[in-house]
């Protein structure tokens, strides 16, 4: 199945804003989502569809897509925002749901 | 609201066997895919495979062939994974996560709230 990569961790400062990437072959024309997890918990979608918010997800969430790579953009990063978050992607070769390796957002 | 209760923690022995139930209520049980996603300690999401309430038919990821089941029961709303021979390797947190589906890309909108399984001799 395609491998789906992501910058190990990124650290930002309160009030700045927080970028992450997301990438891999046979996925160009497919939509990407995005979860964010804090320790102890279940994932909870905070993007889907590339750009799209759930609702109840703060506007500071929000997501871009060009290519075969994909972006989350957390603005204005609060110390709640301190997380894990993974990508997800459908491998239309495989058939198979994939999930990126992961992103730790620390707040410093 | 809609939900997803899953059943408590397991431990198992290697070789043994493990069911995991996630009951679903606050919306059709029909009307939407069921996944199973794990998370190895310090690890990150890797999906399991999925299950149609309506036909039951069950698709699993390429991994897990030939030792992993997925069913429901439609009198009680709940879908449960089946995982067998397990190995030490298979000790995870095991999510139920409900599909959505918009212009034919999927995602898990929600998610149940995790069942710890130790494989431990």
């Amino acid at each position: 199945s395609s491998v789906v990569t992501q910058e190990p961790s990124v650290s930002v400062a309160p009030g700045q804003t927080a970028k992450i990437t997301c990438g891999g072959d046979n996925i160009d024309s497919q939509s990407f989502h995005w979860y964010q997890q804090k320790p102890g918990q279940a994932p909870v979608l905070v993007v889907y569809d590339n750009s799209d918010r759930p609702s109840g997800i703060p506007e500071r969430y929000s997501g871009s897509k060009s290519g075969n790579t994909a972006t989350l953009i957390i603005s204005r990063v609060e110390a709640g925002d301190e997380a894990d978050y993974y990508c997800q992607v459908w491998d239309r070769i495989t058939d198979h749901y994939v999930f990126g390796s992961g992103t730790k957002v620390t707040v410093l | 609201q809609v939900q997803l209760v899953q059943s408590g923690a397991e431990v198992k022995k290697p070789g043994a066997s493990v069911k995991v139930s996630c009951k679903i209520s606050g919306y059709s049980f029909t009307s939407k895919y069921l996944h199973w996603v794990r998370q190895a300690p310090g690890q990150g999401l890797k999906w399991m495979g999925m299950i149609n309430p309506t036909g039951g038919r069950a698709r699993y990821a390429r991994n897990f062939q030939g030792r992993l089941s997925m069913t429901r029961d439609m009198s009680t709303s709940t879908v449960y994974m089946d995982l067998s021979s397990l190995r030490s390797e298979d000790t995870a947190v095991y999510y139920c996560a409900r599909a959505r589906e918009t212009s034919g890309h999927y995602y898990f909108d929600y998610w149940g709230q995790g069942t710890l399984v130790i494989v431990s001799s």
